[in-house]
């Protein structure tokens, strides 16, 4: 299966622990977003990377949680000193160079927060 | 701020029936997806839309982009169970390289009974 990875699936963390969330993206593409669904809500985008850069984190709040692509290896979403708020599910897309490419997602990581 | 919205919010119809989805803005888009979400699931991609007054077939489901870029519709056609689902538009801007975030819409929850 060459889509777009994402793990863990389920995720649970105590308050103010730190939680890591992995993608990897589908083969040749070099494009990644991260969206969080929170319940009830539609899905919001939170930030937007390539390889080794940060494009647009627009999305993304401003304290404890932060994002990279490294060179080898999945991108990373980190959210320090977790609170009940951040339960929700995250997913993270990815897409090819160019306009109009299309995004295409992974299954996303649920994380629950006691 | 960048806003879509979709209607109905529910849907619950028969086995045979057709009905439309409608998804509408006051914003421009570069492009507009669809996608299909299943509870537990990530957004599975159905259509890319790109130039004003477009439209795609895929099977028994007809996506329109409105000529103006800013609004669009899916029509499904003598609706099946296996139809099932959370229907999503998202609109996509263009920067940097590739498509940057998308703008998700309201959702359509639709169910066909048997």
């Amino acid at each position: 299966n060459a889509g777009v990875m994402q793990n863990p699936r389920h995720l649970v963390r105590r308050r103010g622990q730190e939680a890591r969330l992995r993608c990897s993206p589908m083969k040749g593409h070099s494009h990644v977003y991260w969206y969080r669904q929170l319940p009830e809500e539609g899905l919001k985008f939170m930030v937007y990377l390539q390889k080794e850069n940060i494009i647009d984190e627009s999305g993304m709040p401003k304290e404890r949680f932060s994002a990279e692509f490294p060179k080898e290896g999945p991108s990373i979403l980190r959210i320090q000193q977790v609170v009940r708020g951040d339960s929700a599910a995250y997913f993270c897309a990815s897409s090819n160079r160019g306009e109009d490419q299309p995004q295409h997602f992974g299954d996303g990581t649920r994380l629950s927060i006691l | 701020t960048q806003l879509l919205e979709q209607s109905p919010q529910f849907l619950s119809i028969q086995e045979g029936e057709n009905l439309t989805v409608y998804c509408n803005s006051s914003s421009v888009f570069s492009s507009l997806q669809w996608y299909r979400q299943e509870p537990g699931e990530g957004p599975v991609l159905l259509v890319t839309v790109v130039t004003g007054g477009e439209v795609k077939k895929l099977k028994r489901l007809t996506f329109q982009f409105g000529d103006a870029r800013k609004d669009s519709s899916l029509h499904i056609t003598a609706a099946q169970p296996g139809d099932t689902g959370l229907y999503l538009c998202a609109g996509a801007t263009y920067y940097g390289g590739a498509t940057n975030k998308l703008i998700f819409g309201t959702g359509t929850l639709l169910a066909v009974q048997p």
